[in-house]
């Protein structure tokens, strides 16, 4: 298994503001993603994080409005630009699980909740 | 991409009774097929998994189903406690790429 640390777990913002949520692994891990999980709704990957190299963004997800960085095998963050009330979601970090069977399970942050005003 | 479609999207049962979720994918090369629960307020976690050269799968009270011809899978859930009570999301894709149903909220009747 692995351990997730997100920061921050919640905060509320104003309209046009960018905000950087972080994500610290307890092993070194190759992917990252990160999820977005609108109110009541299911998860939806934004992207996939690979150490020295860009993310790679979904359909529908794009780099200027969500920047991510990748700066070391245990780390990332995500920035949310320009956030407008249709931004308010929690957005979860994930890594697969490290099991001898490599079993592609992957394991969940517990989660950031945006709030924009 | 892959397209997982979840059913129902909620289910109320009595206490005892078996609890039974379905879902559907588009592409046939997705090969691993995962359920997650998420309780209020928390992350997803992964409660069973099957990969598709296996049929069918059990874990105490919980089973999954998968019929890859047909493109579905099932989560089972026998002699359902409170504790059951959550959002369950299915998922189907590969490593590294996976695509979630649209959830399950299940409520569990004492």
């Amino acid at each position: 298994s692995a351990v997730i640390s997100q920061k921050p777990s919640r905060d509320i913002c104003q309209r046009g503001t960018s905000l950087t949520i972080q994500c610290q692994v307890d092993s070194q891990v190759t992917m990252m993603f990160w999820y977005r999980q609108q109110p009541g709704q299911s998860l939806t990957l934004i992207a996939t994080a690979n150490q020295g190299s860009e993310a790679t963004y979904e359909s529908g997800f794009v780099i200027d409005k969500f920047p991510i960085s990748r700066p070391n095998l245990t780390f990332s963050t995500l920035t949310v630009s320009n956030m407008s009330p249709e931004d308010s979601s929690i957005y979860l970090c994930s890594v697969e699980g490290l099991g001898t069977a490599n079993t592609g399970e992957l394991f969940f942050g517990e989660g950031s909740r945006l709030t924009v005003l | 991409g892959e397209n997982v479609e979840q059913h129902p999207s909620t289910l109320s049962v009595q206490e005892g009774d078996s609890a039974v979720i379905k879902c559907t994918y588009s592409d046939s090369a997705s090969n691993y097929f995962p359920w997650y629960k998420q309780e209020l307020g928390k992350r997803p976690q992964l409660i069973i998994d099957i990969r598709s050269n296996v049929g069918e799968k059990k874990d105490q009270r919980i089973a999954v189903t998968l019929n890859k011809t047909a493109k579905h899978f099932s989560l089972h859930i026998t002699e359902t406690q409170p504790e059951d009570s959550a959002v369950y999301f299915c998922a189907a894709g590969g490593r590294y790429k996976l695509s979630f149903g649209a959830g399950t909220t299940v409520t569990v009747r004492a």
